[in-house]
């Protein structure tokens, strides 16, 4: 079955600096990559997703993220970090065969003024 | 907008009692999702219904049962609550198998049980 890891539980970054949350992937078949956004007691909100194409996605409130085939990796990016950039991010894989989507830990971003 | 709507925010329940979580979907999709969500282990997949009174085992179904009666209706069912199944649920649905589309998700129901 597929499976992802966001290796890092938690990550600092100061507001106005540039932030990555990493994923890496496993999958059988060709990856459909997700990233979704949690607030607090919240549901999870989409931000983006690869399935085929350019690999460079970009998403909402200024996300982008890359996947890179080789490294079986799809981190997410901003340019420029902002104080209510600060929640919860899930990657989540799916590939092109089946229903199910799998998803990471999950990896707690938090933007300092 | 796509809404997924989950019955109850806020569940308190008593061991072995018999617990029922309600999710509704609005936008005809065809998969509906029921995941846990839990500190430091992220959301592991329950069941998931890709049509009408199909159902799939996820990785944790011991424990739960589903319904899908109606299309836009997936049910998750705890026959006698335990402890350890105190978490948060989270419903989610998305279009037709295989092209790749997003979850849309409820806003989570919160179980606690005593």
């Amino acid at each position: 079955a597929q499976s992802v890891a966001q290796p890092e539980d938690q990550v600092n970054v100061a507001e106005g600096n540039p932030l990555t949350v990493k994923c890496t992937y496993s999958v059988s078949g060709n990856p459909y990559l997700f990233w979704y956004v949690q607030y607090p007691n919240r549901g999870l909100q989409f931000l983006l997703k690869y399935i085929t194409g350019d690999n460079l996605v970009k998403g909402s409130y200024g996300f982008e993220a890359e996947f890179n085939k080789s490294q079986t990796s799809f981190h997410l990016k901003k340019p420029s970090a902002l104080v209510s950039d600060s929640a919860l991010y899930f990657c989540a894989v799916r590939d092109g065969r089946n229903n199910d989507m799998r998803f990471g830990a999950g990896t707690r971003l938090t933007v300092k003024p | 907008d796509v809404k997924v709507t989950q019955s109850s925010r806020y569940l308190v329940k008593r061991t072995g009692e018999k617990v029922f979580l309600e999710c509704v979907q609005d936008m005809d999709h065809e998969n509906m999702f029921w995941y846990r969500q839990d500190p430091g282990l992220g959301l592991r997949l329950i069941y998931f219904s890709y049509d009408v009174k199909m159902k799939e085992k996820g990785d944790i179904p011991e424990g739960y049962s589903v319904s899908r009666e109606k299309k836009e209706r997936f049910s998750l069912i705890l026959e006698s609550a335990s402890t350890n199944q105190t978490s948060m649920y989270l419903c989610a649905s998305s279009l037709q198998r295989g092209l790749g589309g997003e979850l849309f998700f409820g806003e989570g129901s919160r179980l606690t049980v005593l």
